[in-house]
């Protein structure tokens, strides 16, 4: 498996631009997650999915920030609209069973600049 | 709420030595901690799981201790490289909406000289 892919890897965008994040996580795996990471708040969870259901959304820091996944293979982040204080760098992982193995496989991140 | 403290300063050590990184955190003790590696520009890689009735785990070069009555995890790299240079992460289990999902503490950086 190319492990999980995560798209774009650097985005540049202007305050108040729609920024899309999209991930494909590891093909069997049940969870899906989506952390934050800058250098004052470290790696923060803002969502995670079981089985395509979103069961954990209060890591998303308000209401111009929303995650979808429509299917096994596909999840988007999306933030509307995009302010400078969301520049940091996204990462998508997942997981075959959450609470029991608890590994994370991680994608390579999404690096968002809001100018 | 968990809190995970990692020592924020960097550990510089000299090749061949043993790095040891320390991981506390206050509240409950979790089920399982987690440890991964993380490169610059890269996302964290796992590389151990320590079960709260573990006290030890080793994998190769790697050894991780669990002391929930001190709260703190200890992860050690025998012999160290230069390419053992990155940031490590500890990860809690954290309950979450039925699961138990890894809290990640901030990382600290080891730096490994020739």
């Amino acid at each position: 498996d190319a492990g999980v892919i995560q798209s774009p890897r650097h985005e540049v965008t202007e305050m108040g631009q729609e920024v899309t994040l999209r991930c494909k996580p590891i093909s069997g795996h049940d969870y899906l997650f989506w952390y934050r990471q800058t250098m004052m708040r470290g790696l923060e969870l803002l969502i995670y999915f079981n089985n395509n259901v979103p069961i954990d959304d209060s890591g998303m820091p308000e209401d111009r920030f929303s995650a979808k996944m429509p299917n096994a293979s596909f999840s988007t982040l999306k933030i509307q609209p995009s302010e400078p204080r969301d520049s940091a760098v996204y990462f998508c992982a997942s997981s075959l069973l959450a609470g029991v193995t608890g590994e994370l496989f991680f994608g390579e991140g999404s690096r968002l600049t809001v100018l | 709420s968990q809190k995970i403290e990692q020592n924020s300063e960097a550990l510089n050590i000299q090749e061949g030595k043993t790095a040891t990184l320390t991981c506390n955190y206050t509240n409950y003790s979790p089920a399982y901690l987690q440890w991964y590696r993380q490169d610059p520009g890269r996302g964290p890689v796992f590389l151990l799981l320590i079960r709260e009735n573990e006290k030890e785990k080793r994998k190769e070069r790697l050894k991780v201790t669990f002391d929930t009555t001190l709260k703190q995890s200890l992860f050690h790299i025998t012999a160290s490289q230069p390419a053992d240079s990155a940031t490590y992460l500890c990860a809690l289990d954290t309950a979450s909406g039925g699961s138990y999902i890894p809290t990640f503490g901030r990382g600290t950086s080891l730096i490994v000289h020739p």
